[in-house]
This record gives C-alpha cells, structure tokens and sequence, in this order.
C-alpha cells in the first residue's frame, strides 16, 4: 500500500524555525509536495521536490532523500498567520501515468506569541 | 483569473439518494483530481483524469462512485445510493498536467452531508 507519516501537531514561537518531518512508502514514487491548509480553507500547494536536495522558496524550505524515504518542511521566521495544517503528498506513477498524489493526515502547527 | 470552482458548496442528502458534484478547473489546465477530506484527515485520493480520460481511478472506494469529464473541462463526481459514510468534503483540483503533479490548484470544495 502506500503510505505517509507525519507527526500530528508541532508548536512553535513567533520568529522560530520549525520543522516538519514525512516518511513515505509509496510503490512508483515520483516527488514530494507540500500543501498548506487553514481551518476551513482548500488546501494551498508550497513545495515540490522531484530530486534529492533542499528547495527554498521565501522563508519555506523543502528537502527530500529518496534512499532515506524521507522529506521535510522548513519554516523559518514564523508568523501568527503560519498556524495552519501542513500536509506531505507523494506522487506516484501508475503504467505511464505520473498523477496519483497520496496525502499525510497532516500536521497541525500552532504559533505562539 | 478565476480559481477552481466548486457547486454546490454544501449538499445535504438523504440516505439512500443520488448526488452529482460539480468542479469547473482552472482554464486550460488539462489534469483534474477529485479527493474527500475527512475531519482531521489528509485529502484521500478518489480520481485522476487528464484530458477527457480517467487516467488513474483506484481511488475510488466501489462502484457507487462515478466521475465523468466528457469535454475535458468540468467534471462531475456522482454518487450513487449514497450512505452517512459518504459524509466528507469533496474537494477538486486541477493543474497544467504538464509532467508529474507539481502544483495542484484545490477548491473550496463541497460540504457532503448524508442523513
């Protein structure tokens, strides 16, 4: 089957780093995403990683290790607005077809004061 | 220019009835997934369609579920004989379906709620 892991609720100050962990097992994985939810909101794409290595974008950063199973997401200088749900999402290939995205349960961030 | 659009945004059905859920993509954009969401859950993946065809849909939990994308634009989700385990957001998202999936467009989905 195919599955994620991500720890279900991270907290954090304002002005901190944080960061979010994924494992995966997916049969035919293709790359690694990251989507932003807010209560009540649609799901918002962050970061793709399709290759080994970091990505950054702003003050978000995404890193994933195919050998190692295994991706993160980096926030830096945190803000209120950041508190939100964080999902990993694997997309597979099925035959010829790269479209199949498995989500995580997500991780639910709270920043303090 | 305009998002993903869903309707109805909220449906409340009855055990048993028969439901279709519409989401108009972004325009031009050629993949479209359907996912139900859960309350403190991941999106699950129901089905994947590039162009008209329904490239991958073993997503699908049985044969009461149904999508169709005739014009390769909207697409409508239908339920059959629907049951309270139905009870989910139905979200839809689209993207230019160029190479693997690397930004899916949600939205705002349609609150299912069988009675």
């Amino acid at each position: 089957g195919q599955s994620l892991e991500q720890p279900s609720e991270v907290t954090a100050v304002e002005g901190a780093i944080v960061q979010i962990n994924c494992t995966y097992q997916t049969s035919g994985f293709y790359g690694l995403s990251w989507y932003q939810q807010h209560d009540g909101g649609a799901p918002t794409f962050l970061s793709y990683n399709g290759l080994d290595g970091l990505e950054e974008t702003g003050r978000f950063s995404s890193f994933l290790s195919r050998s190692d199973s295994y991706g993160y997401l980096l926030l830096q200088e945190l803000q209120m607005k950041d508190s939100a749900s964080y999902f990993c999402a694997a997309s597979s290939r099925r035959n010829t077809n790269a479209g199949k995205s498995t989500f995580g349960d997500g991780t639910t961030l709270t920043v303090k004061p | 220019g305009a998002g993903v659009s869903q309707t109805p945004s909220n449906k409340v059905t009855e055990k048993g009835k028969y439901v279709e859920l519409r989401c108009d993509p972004i325009s031009g954009h050629t993949a479209l997934y359907w996912y139900r969401q859960s309350l403190g859950q991941g999106p699950e993946f129901l089905i994947y369609f590039q162009g008209t065809g329904a490239a991958d849909d073993s997503g699908l939990p049985n044969d009461r579920f149904f999508a169709v994308r005739p014009e390769g634009s909207v697409s409508t989700l239908k339920i059959q004989r629907t049951e309270r385990g139905d009870s989910a957001v139905y979200l839809c998202a689209s993207s230019s379906g160029t190479g693997p999936p690397y930004e899916q467009y949600f939205g705002p989905g349609t609150r299912l709620t069988v009675t």
